[in-house]
């Protein structure tokens, strides 16, 4: 079986500060890490993806993500906020044992002036 | 750019009517999905297809039924509307594969009264 846990329902954070949003997952196989963001009324857009190599990804909006294997984490962080970046934040896992990802229950980012 | 495009933004629908959503991709990926997202829930698979006339049951198959005739459409029906389908429905697709992102479209808001 597969799952992602989002532990933060909302992140409250001031305009140009930093931010960490958490996802652990659990799969007895080799996974696949994505992180989707949802704009009011709109569908989700992929912001990054894990599949292999550097653990490290990164956005053109300058989110980086970490995929820590021992930790079984894929954790979302930006140095500096913005106003914009205000939104839900989605991880999703795959593994070769599935046809589907399975989706964290999302956290909702709030930045304020 | 890949697009998705969901029928409808908005539909407000009886209890007991037959309710169709549909879906349409322009990249001829193999694979297509139906979510349902509700507050705190995160998304919710309910079906999926990974080629025409094929169909696979999700999470939350219960009242629903799709219907895949040509590779680029996918359509859930709702065979007869109760007040708990009244949610945001989101359509995605992606490349065969387990680890390929999927691509959304921007969700249809249905209310069944």
């Amino acid at each position: 079986a597969q799952s992602v846990t989002q532990l933060d329902s909302q992140v409250p954070v001031f305009e140009e500060a930093p931010v960490e949003l958490r996802c652990n997952y659990s799969s007895s196989v080799s996974v696949y890490l994505f992180w989707y963001v949802q704009y009011p009324n709109q569908g989700l857009q992929l912001l990054l993806k894990y599949l292999s190599g550097s653990t490290l990804v990164e956005s053109i909006n300058g989110f980086e993500a970490e995929f820590n294997k021992s930790q079984t984490s894929f954790h979302l962080r930006k140095p500096s906020v913005h106003i914009s970046d205000t939104a839900e934040y989605f991880c999703a896992v795959g593994n070769s044992g599935y046809s589907t990802l399975t989706f964290g229950k999302g956290t909702m980012l709030l930045v304020s002036p | 750019d890949v697009k998705v495009t969901q029928s409808s933004r908005y539909l407000v629908k009886r209890t007991g009517e037959k309710v169709f959503l549909e879906c349409v991709q322009d990249m001829d990926h193999e694979n297509m999905f139906w979510y349902r997202q509700d507050p705190g829930l995160g998304l919710r698979l309910i079906y999926f297809s990974y080629d025409v006339k094929m169909k696979e049951k999700g999470d939350i198959p219960e009242g629903y039924s799709v219907s895949r005739e040509k590779k680029e459409r996918f359509s859930l029906i709702l065979e007869s509307a109760s007040t708990n389908q009244t949610s945001m429905y989101l359509c995605a697709s992606s490349l065969y594969g387990f680890n390929q992102p999927q691509h959304f479209g921007d969700g249809t808001r249905l209310s069944i009264l």
